[in-house]
């Protein structure tokens, strides 16, 4: 059974810092990883979706890499904003399973002006 | 990327009522997904609607409970039966257009009492 860990739970961070957000994922049968943002109260925005056969994806101030054989993936974030606090989620497509998702607990990222 | 419309927004129902919650995407979409967000949890996967028959449920999920309708190719409805306090969370409507990302409402907010 897929399962999916984001690692930390909460962080918190100055203004202006780079920070890395952790997930991994114990099944490597998947089609994609996605990427997603959450404010309070609010839907999901997609950020990135990396497909298996790559190994990263970037987007602005985003890189999101992928290491499928161990089961990782890192978020990276440049040059922090406030703007950026937000809950931070990981999801999985895993293989043969009718293109639903997997979803981590999430990040989330509190950024100190 | 397809953009996703949930009526209602948010919504304060009595314990034992039934609640319809629409989902409308722009434009067509291969599949279409409903999940929950219970309070200060990830997302978990009700179903998957499938266009002109009945949904594909996930463990832990009947039709009686949540009854799914999908009559075309960018409409769906889910509906919260004989709702109690239990049943208080984000519902999320999402949809993919393969191969791509999964994209999500913004999701309706019922709080029973």
């Amino acid at each position: 059974k897929q399962e999916v860990t984001q690692i930390p739970a909460a962080l918190s961070v100055p203004e202006g810092e780079n920070l890395v957000l952790n997930c991994s994922f114990t099944d490597s049968a998947i089609y994609n990883l996605q990427w997603f943002r959450q404010d309070p109260g609010k839907g999901l925005t997609s950020l990135l979706l990396i497909q298996s056969s790559q190994r990263e994806q970037t987007s602005g101030r985003l890189n999101a890499s992928l290491d499928k054989s161990s089961g990782r993936s890192t978020l990276y974030i440049a040059a922090s904003q406030p703007g950026d606090s937000a809950t931070y989620l990981c999801a999985v497509r895993p293989v043969n399973q009718g293109g639903k998702l997997i979803f981590g607990q999430g990040t989330e990222l509190s950024v100190k002006p | 990327s397809a953009v996703i419309s949930q009526k209602p927004s948010r919504d304060i129902c009595q314990r034992g009522t039934s609640l319809t919650i629409q989902c409308q995407v722009d434009s067509q979409v291969t599949m279409m997904f409903w999940y929950r967000q219970q309070p200060g949890q990830s997302l978990t996967l009700i179903a998957t609607a499938n266009q002109g028959s009945e949904a594909t449920y996930e463990s832990g999920f009947v039709i009686d409970k949540f009854p799914i309708s999908r009559p075309n190719l960018t409409f769906s409805t889910l509906t919260v039966s004989n709702m109690s306090p239990e049943d208080s969370s984000i519902y999320l409507c999402s949809a993919r257009r393969e191969p791509g990302e999964l994209f999500f409402g913004e999701g309706s907010r019922l709080t029973v009492l």
